[in-house]
């Protein structure tokens, strides 16, 4: 069964980039076509779908974020990876990976059944 | 963009009570709608997905409904561990989730 952990770090200032890698175990990150996503959560607030990338590299972006976000998989490293420019108190949140969930035949389900725990990231100087 | 609309924001219930969230979308989705439940410091559980299906070892109580823009979520007698917050989220070309629905104790 895969898993997915965040991980990286805790604060970053305004104006900075924030950087965050989804490891991923149990599985290989470039087998199959699976959309591996970055979602997030702002305290008190709903849930925002950040952006995605295919097993084959291409991404795709939320468009309110696309100016400043870059998501990139890592196959040596079995990981996949979130950079958001040029961050505001705004962007505080509790980020979190997920997997696409796929049936018997691989056909996108277009929901997401495996998550990590979530990380949360703060804004602030 | 498809913004989904979810209602109510919150819902005070009673254990066996039974409790009815509403999602609705901006244009039709198809039966492309799945539900979330989240609790504080945990990974996101997949509940629902195709507007109907329940997913694997999820308990019977949850049921979805619905089809183009209105959906619903229902607990059909809730239990102490279904005191969370639900979201719905569309499945069209880029995913949207609602706004959240906290459902508290009574």
């Amino acid at each position: 069964q895969v898993q997915l952990q965040e991980s990286g770090p805790g604060l970053v200032k305004p104006s900075q980039t924030l950087s965050l890698i989804c490891s991923v175990s149990g599985g290989s990150i470039s087998s199959g076509s699976y959309y591996w996503n970055w979602i997030r959560q702002p305290a008190g607030k709903g849930l925002e779908w950040v952006g995605r990338v295919y097993t084959n590299g291409d991404p795709d972006y939320n468009p309110s974020l696309k100016s400043r976000v870059t998501i990139a998989l890592d196959t040596s490293k079995n990981q996949f990876s979130l950079r958001l420019s040029s961050v505001t108190a705004a962007d505080t949140a509790v980020y979190y990976c997920a997997k696409n969930y796929y049936d018997s035949s691989g056909y996108s389900l277009r929901a997401f059944n495996i998550w990590g725990q979530g990380t949360m990231v703060t804004v602030s100087s | 963009d498809i913004q989904m609309t979810q209602s109510p924001s919150s819902v005070s219930a009673s254990v066996g009570d039974r409790v009815t969230i509403t999602c609705r979308a901006s244009q039709d989705i198809s039966t492309w709608l799945a539900w979330y439940q989240l609790k504080p410091g945990k990974a996101p559980n997949l509940l629902i997905h195709g507007a109907s299906k329940l997913q694997s070892g999820v308990p019977s109580r949850f049921s979805g409904s619905g089809s183009g823009t209105e959906f619903t979520l229902t607990i059909s007698s809730l239990q102490p561990e279904d005191f969370a917050t639900y979201f719905c989220q569309q499945g069209n070309i880029f995913p949207a989730f609602g706004g959240g629905t906290k459902v508290e104790i009574k």
